[in-house]
């Protein structure tokens, strides 16, 4: 089945240690999403890349990048991570930005810091 | 003004029952809205989407949208201890960014 995958499910790290969180899609969408969403809160847009083309959300913290090797994968890097950054964080998918376009989303990974 | 507001608290109905969940919005020049469902612990899993005025229905779940009172809404008949879980209103805007509201939890009693 196509899908969107995440990994590590669960991640643990320590306070300061970089982390790279990993998305993968097999719906050969255009457009891949990272959110943060913290408990009882919405999902909040970090940045998506529609293709190769970044875009980044004016208030996304630097502490946060993200890489797209290739159209099926998707990273997000955490170089700093503070206690503040324990969130759920998820990717999304879609096939383009147009209005009717819906957003897919992978399993979530759950970071904890320590 | 947030973006999507999803003001009202946990929501607790009999099964069987109708669940009704509201959703408003504060940009005019949004065209599309979604619906996505969280169960605890896991990802918003897309259960409808509408774009024009009126009701859509899908199943036992149905969308109302109003733009003119810029307001959307779920009703979910026939509630099941299945549908226990938090609700997600989400609104697409001219900035194509969708904008999610923190969701209703309904619980649904046996």
């Amino acid at each position: 089945d196509a899908m969107v995958i995440q990994n590590p499910r669960y991640q643990v790290t320590q306070f300061g240690k970089p982390v790279t969180l990993s998305c993968s899609q097999t719906l050969n969408h255009n457009v891949m999403y990272w959110y943060q969403q913290k408990s009882s809160q919405a999902p909040k847009l970090l940045f998506h890349y529609y293709d190769k083309d970044f875009n980044n959300e004016a208030d996304t913290p630097d502490n946060f990048q993200s890489r797209r090797p290739n159209t099926s994968f998707c990273f997000l890097d955490i170089r700093s991570p503070g206690l503040g950054d324990a969130a759920m964080y998820l990717c999304a998918t879609s096939s383009g930005t147009r209005l009717q376009e819906t957003q897919y989303f992978g399993p979530g990974t759950r970071l904890l810091v320590l | 003004q947030k973006e999507v507001e999803q003001n009202s608290g946990p929501l607790s109905v009999p099964e069987g029952a109708i669940a009704s969940l509201n959703c408003t919005y504060s940009d005019r020049g949004s065209q599309s809205f979604f619906w996505y469902r969280q169960y605890s612990g896991k990802s918003p899993e897309l259960i409808m989407f509408i774009y024009s005025n009126g009701d859509k229905e899908d199943g036992r779940f149905t969308a109302q949208l109003n733009k003119a009172s810029q307001y959307v809404s779920l009703l979910i008949r026939d509630s099941q201890p299945s549908d226990s879980a938090t609700y997600l209103c989400a609104v697409k805007g001219g900035n194509n960014r969708l904008a999610f509201g923190k969701g209703n939890q309904v619980v649904v009693i046996p």
